[in-house]
Parts: structure tokens; sequence; C-alpha cells
């Protein structure tokens, strides 16, 4: 199986300032076939289902806030908030999804 | 517009079986995966398998190959997962997501999550 760790567990940002979750996979995501990497990001505020955010590692899904943005290739990869807003309190997680099982990473605890 | 609403609540006993629908509308993408993902409380996210609404085949993780079993009604467009034997460690909110157009096997769209719960 494919493991996916997160980094760090837990993250307190002030109002304004960046974010940055790291996600590492223990195997490359990268497939050469079309050059995608299969990562995702997803969002999930409390009593709240999970909301993907970013597709194939760096396209940001449809309404999500161009604050936003993923990066990395291969094994690394991160997602960044460039400025964060009082309502991206949320746990986020990271999701591999070039091999099954699909696995997540443990998630990531973003505050104020 | 796409929805996925799931079926209610259900509490069941050491030993029994669950099975929890997931009912999709507005998709026009006969192929994207609708996969399972489950949530202890308290817990990360855990997924546990897809089917491929398109041909009926179907991915478990190793730990839910015994346990666990998706299907697919095409004339209602309504997905279900059953869970066998079930023990209190299955105790857990199971949440169904479908792909997108644009990527087939991510969880784009989510139901509201249906609350198992394992109690003698």
């Amino acid at each position: 199986d494919i493991v996916v760790t997160q980094s760090p567990d837990s993250l307190a940002v002030s109002l304004g300032e960046r974010a940055t979750i790291n996600c590492k996979s223990s195997q490359s995501v990268l497939r050469s076939a079309n050059n995608k990497n299969y990562l995702g990001w997803y969002q999930q505020k409390p009593g709240q289902p999970p909301k993907l955010l970013i597709y194939w590692a760096s396209t940001r899904e449809s309404g999500v806030p161009d604050r936003f943005s993923g990066s990395g290739s291969g094994t690394d990869f991160t997602l960044t908030i460039s400025s964060l807003q009082a309502e991206d309190v949320a746990v986020y997680y990271c999701q591999q999804y070039h091999a099954t099982p699909h696995t997540f990473g443990r998630g990531t605890k973003l505050e104020i | 517009q796409v929805q996925l609403v799931q079926s209610g609540a259900e509490v069941r006993k050491p030993g029994a079986s669950v099975k929890v629908s997931c009912k999709t509308s507005g998709y026009t993408c006969n192929g994207c995966f609708l996969n399972w993902v489950r949530q202890a409380p308290g817990q990360g996210l855990e997924w546990m398998g897809y089917i491929n609404p398109n041909t009926g085949g179907t991915q478990y993780a190793q730990k839910f190959q015994r346990s666990v079993s998706m299907t697919w009604d095409t004339t209602i467009t309504t997905a279900y997962m059953e869970v066998t034997s079930l023990t209190s460690d299955d105790t857990a909110l199971y949440y169904c997501a479908r792909g997108s157009s644009n990527c087939w096997e991510c969880a784009a769209s989510w139901g509201q999550g249906t609350l198992v719960t394992v109690s003698s």
C-alpha cells in the first residue's frame, strides 16, 4: 500500500498569513502515461463531509477560492493557503488515488 | 446539479450486518467511480473501496475484502454498501463520494454521511 504522511499534525496561523501543509507519499503517484499526479486535497469542517479542494495535485476544484493552491510532483506535495481567513479553520487531508487502496493522510488541523 | 443522498442512521448489534444506500442524481459521467469512505468518531478518513457504475467492477481495501460488498442499481442510480459481521470497531460515519468528469477517481462530491453504531 502507498503510505501518505502529512505534516504537521496541527498548525496555528494568524489571519492573513500563509499556511503550508505537506504531504509525502511512500511511492510516486505520478503516472507517466498522462503526466498526472494522482493526489488530492480535502477540507473538512466540523460536522460536515469533506470537500475536494485540489485534484491532480494542483488543479483547483470549481468554486474553491484562489488563495488555495497545490504544488509538487512524484512523492512530495504542498497545500498552501496564501492568506488565511477565519472560515479556513478545518482539518485538511491529502489522498493518493494512484493505486488502491486510495489512502488518506492522517490530517492536519488548522487553527487561527 | 450533482447530489448524493444517503440513508439514515443505523444501530446494530455485534455480528449483525448493515446496508447503506447512496442515491445519486445530476451525473452525466457514467464512469465516475463511487467511493465509500468511513470516519470513526474523532478520527481521520479511511478509504474502503469503490465501484465503477459503468462496469459494476469493484476494488476494496484489503481489510474490507471479506466483510464489505458494494453494488450499484443502474435503474435508480443508487449505490449500496453492505458490511457484515459488525464489531464495535465498525462504529463510524460512512460516506459515499463520487468522482467527476474532470477526475473519475477523485471524491469530488460527497453524501451527508450515515452513522452506523454497533453496540450490544
